[in-house]
């Protein structure tokens, strides 16, 4: 799976927009991009995925750069609830689908 | 819909005592099951997988075993606890094949070794 380099913390304003990069430069033509995140003494939290197109859903948008390099996670209104620790992972789909978390970036949402 | 518990939500324990930790899932057949653990501070580390009944997969050399006697069941074990095994311990489902792409966490077991 290919390696992934996010910022290690961020901090966001309650109601703006939270942007939130991940590099994947070695992502191979099979490798999704998933983001999770993980609350304080929560299990991770499926957020959203992405091959190619950008995607959106409930919770969050993801963009993907055209050469897939890189990718960013956009919380449109960030909440306090939205203070967690957010992981970028890079994996193609496997019948094991096991995923390896990262250190990820820890968001801090301020009132 | 789906569900996954896991019990004990805390456990404090000796050094040198066994252990046991279970995992179950309701509403799917077939899952992929996995175990995690995150030390204090630290990331989430893969300890097991598990793809099908009594078929067992172990990421890391450890101190821990894991089994899964029935399709919806993954239990962790030790017969000795170490300081060391002090962590958060998750254990999380995912449907079979490619045909899932989340996997879904239960609530942990937070375990003290003393």
């Amino acid at each position: 799976d290919a390696k992934t380099t996010q910022p290690t913390s961020m901090d966001c304003a309650e109601g703006r927009a939270a942007n939130l990069p991940c590099n994947h430069s070695t992502i191979s033509g099979n490798e999704y991009v998933y983001w999770y995140r993980q609350i304080h003494s929560q299990g991770p939290q499926y957020i959203i995925h992405g091959l190619k197109n950008n995607e959106t859903n409930e919770m969050a948008s993801l963009i993907i750069t055209e050469d897939r390099k890189s990718s960013t996670l956009i919380l449109p209104h960030a909440t306090l609830r939205d203070t967690a620790v957010y992981y970028c992972i890079v994996r193609a789909l496997s019948n094991d689908y096991k995923l390896s978390f990262g250190a990820g970036t820890t968001v801090t949402v301020r009132a | 819909s789906q569900t996954i518990h896991q019990w004990p939500a805390t456990l404090v324990q000796p050094v040198g005592s066994p252990l046991s930790l279970e995992c179950t899932v309701e509403g799917t057949s077939n899952p992929n099951l996995y175990w995690y653990r995150q030390a204090a501070g630290r990331g989430l580390q893969l300890l097991f997988y598990s793809v099908g009944i009594g078929q067992i997969s172990s990421e890391v050399p450890q101190n821990l075993s894991a089994s899964r006697p029935q399709d919806r069941q993954f239990i962790l074990s030790s017969k000795k606890l170490l300081l060391s095994d002090s962590g958060f311990y998750l254990c999380a489902w995912r449907g079979p094949g490619t045909s899932g792409n989340e996997q879904f966490f239960g609530p942990g077991t937070r375990l003290t070794v003393l």
